[in-house]
């Protein structure tokens, strides 16, 4: 069964306490692996879309990575404006372009 | 452009009511779809239209209907609704890439509607 996992469920960090939140996926083929940051009431805004193992990406103080099995969101020095509920999801191939999403991890950066 | 649109934002049913809710969007994207969010769940996708007049069914579909009749609009029927119906809704739309089958573009999310159902 195709699934997607995300650690922790919740984090809470200090202002400029850098780290990082996890991804495992099991899933039949791997088209595309997606970062999604969502905030209380509003729906997903995407983030960053990571297709092989090695890709990395970048945005502000997030950095995405994927490996063969599970991809890693890092922030580094984070502000409390960073705090929402980080989304990951997998797309497979021959399957309409269907997400299958992790549950979240809520992120809280305390000033 | 305003992106994905979807009205209503908040509705309260009550149990064996009907309703439909409405996503449109202006990207001219071909792929369509409705997700459910629930604490603990996730978001699961409930159906999918890869196309103008084709729907197919996602992970929990049961309960739920769907029409694409025109490329920009993909309505949500529920015929009966039940407590477990309760839920947030998110409409998201794609755009599959032409060029390189290898690749898919993002789907953008609506801003949801937040559905009670007493």
């Amino acid at each position: 069964e195709d699934q997607v996992t995300q650690s922790p469920e919740a984090l809470r960090l200090q202002e400029g306490e850098s780290s990082s939140l996890n991804c495992s996926y099991t899933v039949s083929g791997l088209r595309g692996l997606f970062w999604y940051r969502q905030d209380p009431g509003k729906g997903p805004e995407f983030l960053f879309t990571l297709y092989s193992a090695g890709e990395e990406k970048e945005k502000e103080r997030l950095k995405a990575t994927l490996t063969k099995k599970e991809s890693f969101l890092h922030i580094t020095a984070p502000k409390p404006e960073d705090s929402a509920t980080y989304l990951c999801a997998a797309v497979i191939y021959n399957q309409g372009g269907k997400l299958i999403f992790g549950q979240g991890t809520e992120l809280s950066v305390k000033p | 452009n305003a992106g994905v649109t979807q009205t209503p934002k908040f509705r309260v049913l009550k149990t064996g009511q009907s309703m439909t809710l409405l996503c449109a969007q202006d990207m001219n994207h071909e792929y369509m779809y409705w997700y459910r969010q629930d604490p603990g769940m996730g978001l699961r996708l409930i159906h999918y239209s890869v196309g103008e007049g084709t729907t197919a069914k996602g992970e929990v579909p049961d309960g739920y209907n769907v029409s694409r009749l025109k490329k920009q609009n993909f309505l949500l029927g529920l015929e009966s609704a039940a407590p477990s119906q309760t839920s947030v809704y998110f409409c998201a739309s794609s755009y599959p890439n032409p060029v390189n089958a290898a690749t898919q573009e993002t789907q953008y999310f609506g801003p949801g509607t937040r559905l009670l159902v007493l």
